[in-house]
């Protein structure tokens, strides 16, 4: 099992560009997440599914899309990069489901605007 | 609105120093508090904690919950430099039933010299 893969590791953008980030999960697991990491400002949510289908917002969402494609992945795209979007993004997924919340986060994608 | 506070937000200790970490949180309808180390790349899951007053351990680490106080303690015994990472707490937040969002604290970063 390859747990949480993520694409690309690393990318440079200029400012206006656009791409898409894609995350996949071999766990079957219902609920799958998009973070940011900021120095001094922690992880923080952009966009959640709970299931296949569904997608919200989450605290900091503005600039960004989000696609389940399917149960397995989820994707987050930039329409019009920013500097501001400068970060390290992670890609987790969870079961979601009662108690048991515990995420397993994929191995990041360094994001560079310029 | 949700929140997550860890402190201290830094800590140096010495090899085979005993250290505590804390976590205190507000989060809507809770359920449980879960605490991630944070190396170099994505955050890695060390405990979830549901009741209060039981202890997790594992090794040299170990937590526990307080419920009334809305607070958690995670300890790390006789560290060592392998340690050195940043500490995660983060709360789940129910929304419609299940726990489908984790709100994280920023964070303590220890580092453990030799």
């Amino acid at each position: 099992n390859a747990g949480v893969t993520q694409t690309p590791k690393f990318q440079v953008l200029k400012t206006g560009q656009s791409m898409t980030l894609q995350c996949a999960q071999d766990m079957n697991h219902n609920s799958m997440y998009w973070y940011r990491q900021d120095p001094g400002m922690g992880l923080r949510l952009i966009y959640y599914s709970a299931s296949e289908g569904t997608t919200d917002k989450g605290e900091v969402p503005n600039g960004y899309n989000v696609s389940r494609l399917n149960k397995r992945e989820f994707s987050l795209r930039l329409e019009s990069a920013a500097p501001s979007q400068t970060s390290v993004y992670f890609c987790a997924s969870g079961s979601g489901t009662g108690l048991y919340n515990e995420q397993f986060f994929g191995p990041g994608t360094r994001l560079t605007v310029l | 609105e949700d929140k997550v506070v860890q402190s201290p937000l830094s800590l140096v200790v010495h090899e085979g120093d005993t250290v505590t970490l804390n976590c205190s949180y507000e989060v809507t309808n809770f359920r449980s508090l879960l605490w991630y180390k944070q190396e170099k790349k994505a955050p890695t899951f060390l405990f979830m904690l549901t009741s209060s007053g039981i202890e997790k351990k594992s090794g040299r680490l170990s937590s526990i919950l307080d419920k009334k106080e809305l607070f958690s303690i995670l300890n790390i015994t006789a560290t060592q430099t392998g340690d050195s990472a940043v500490y995660l707490c983060a709360g789940p937040s129910n929304s419609g039933g299940s726990n489908y969002k984790l709100t994280f604290g920023k964070g303590t970063l220890l580092t453990v010299n030799p």
